[in-house]
């Protein structure tokens, strides 16, 4: 079964960084997935695509301070110089032949 | 600028039906996949459906199968979500999104995502 995990919840400072985690299932190791950013009463936004080998891609216009990694069945998103506005849910997601489309239950990140 | 820009959302008694609409813009509609997503209050993002370019293959989620259908008029570059049976748990803020293929990695993601529009299923 493929499932994503992700930490319920994390925080940091204003100007800090911090580093989201999702883990993919077991066996899973070798999938992308995406991150998506949802900031309170609006809808997501893709931020970025994090691959088995650490490489990433970033949608457009999204800050330099936003990066992703990999290692194992871990995949990260680092935000640093955090600011008030990064205060959002964020989300990981990704598709498997018939599994399809698949979320994990986001991380509510507070800037302290 | 690429938009997506989600309608028909609403009050409906179990049961009852509703119909979703998510106007496409500032890209080639009939090039990607679509889907939907919901987003119960208070919770995560739950995927619904999607529909490749052409309409030849479609999936539904569990949840919604036998219940919702999924459509497009590339023409129009619009999308539907025909939703009938519906129960209280469908209550979500339903999200529209693009959906296009990483042919190097072999996955969808959502790179696009529309606004959103309420469902609200009560007596």
């Amino acid at each position: 079964q493929l499932v994503l995990t992700q930490s319920p919840s994390a925080s940091a400072s204003l100007g800090a960084s911090v580093k989201l985690t999702c883990t993919l299932s077991s066996g899973r190791s070798r999938y992308s997935i995406a991150w998506h950013q949802q900031q309170p009463e609006k809808g997501p936004r893709f931020l970025m695509k994090v691959n088995s080998d650490g490489s990433h891609i970033k949608n457009d216009g999204i800050p330099d301070r936003f990066s992703g990694s990999s290692s194992g069945a871990e995949r990260y998103l680092t935000i640093s110089s955090l600011q008030s506005e990064d205060e959002a849910d964020y989300y990981c997601q990704t598709w498997g032949s018939g599994i399809l489309v698949v979320f994990g239950g986001g991380t509510k990140l507070t800037v302290l | 600028q690429v938009q997506l820009v989600e309608s028909g959302g609403g009050l409906v008694k179990p049961g009852g039906s509703l119909r979703l609409s998510c106007a496409a813009s500032g890209f080639i509609f009939s090039d990607y996949y679509m889907a939907w997503i919901r987003q119960a209050p208070g919770k995560g993002l739950e995927w619904v459906s999607y529909i490749s370019s052409r309409s030849a293959t479609i999936y539904l989620a569990d949840s919604v199968k036998g219940r919702f259908t999924i459509s497009r008029d590339n023409a129009k570059a619009s999308l539907d979500l025909h939703m009938n049976s519906l129960r209280a748990e469908d209550t979500a803020v339903y999200f529209c999104a693009r959906a296009p293929y990483d042919t190097t990695h072999s996955f969808y993601y959502m790179d696009v995502w529309g606004t959103g529009t309420t469902v609200t299923v009560s007596s």
